[in-house]
């Protein structure tokens, strides 16, 4: 069974510094990995998607590296700023589970707090 | 493009009752996906429809219940609500077909309170 764990729960960092954000998982037969990001008591807004054959992505500050074979995921935010404020979520892309289905695991977030 | 729509967005109800979340995905999307969110145990996947058949299920019981209708609009069921079903219940689209390679789009969520 698939597990994923992102470390630390919490981050609470300075305006401008730069930051990275971990991700692992238990079984590297994956397809792919999304970063979320929430804010309190809203939905997730997705962030980055690393199929299997990439090494990372890039969006804006956001930068994922994905390393499938040691099961681990980074999110670099650089320059953070108070808008980043948010729990980050990433989540893995494996297991068949039949009738073209292939089950989404989610971490339980890292809840990261920029101070101005 | 209009993103995932979910609604009520909040909701109270009375421990036994039953109630009805819906969520309409992003125009061209054949894939919805549920989940439950709660403090303890993070998110938890509850079901995922394409073409109105459900093609995965988490494990949860069967109080827990959906349907997709043809037009890739879903609903979500929950008989005999029990205080433990307090959460934020999500809904994901995605493009369908071969899930696996699609990001997943999620809607705002309905807070669900059992009292």
């Amino acid at each position: 069974k698939q597990e994923v764990t992102q470390i630390p729960a919490a981050l609470s960092v300075p305006e401008g510094e730069n930051l990275v954000l971990n991700c692992s998982f238990t079984d590297s037969a994956i397809y792919n990995l999304q970063w979320f990001r929430q804010d309190p008591g809203k939905g997730l807004t997705s962030l980055l998607l690393i199929q299997s054959s990439q090494r990372e992505q890039t969006s804006g500050r956001l930068n994922a590296s994905l390393d499938k074979s040691s099961g681990r995921s980074t999110l670099y935010i650089a320059a953070s700023q108070p808008g980043d404020s948010a729990t980050y979520l990433c989540a893995v892309r494996g297991q068949y589970s039949g009738a073209g289905s292939y089950q989404l695991t989610f971490g339980k977030g890292t809840k990261l707090s920029v101070i101005p | 493009k209009a993103g995932v729509t979910q609604t009520p967005r909040y909701l109270i109800k009375t421990r036994g009752q039953q109630v009805t979340l819906s969520c309409s995905p992003i125009s061209g999307h054949r894939s919805v996906s549920w989940y439950q969110q709660t403090p303890g145990q993070g998110l938890q996947f509850l079901f995922e429809y394409f073409s109105e058949t459900q093609r995965n299920k988490g494990n949860f019981p069967g109080r827990f219940s959906g349907r997709q209708f043809s037009n890739s609009r879903s609903e979500m069921n929950v008989s005999t609500l029990e205080l433990g079903d307090s959460a934020l219940y999500l809904c994901a689209s995605s493009p369908g077909g071969v899930a696996v390679l699609y990001e997943q789009y999620f809607g705002p969520g309905t807070r669900l309170t059992v009292t």
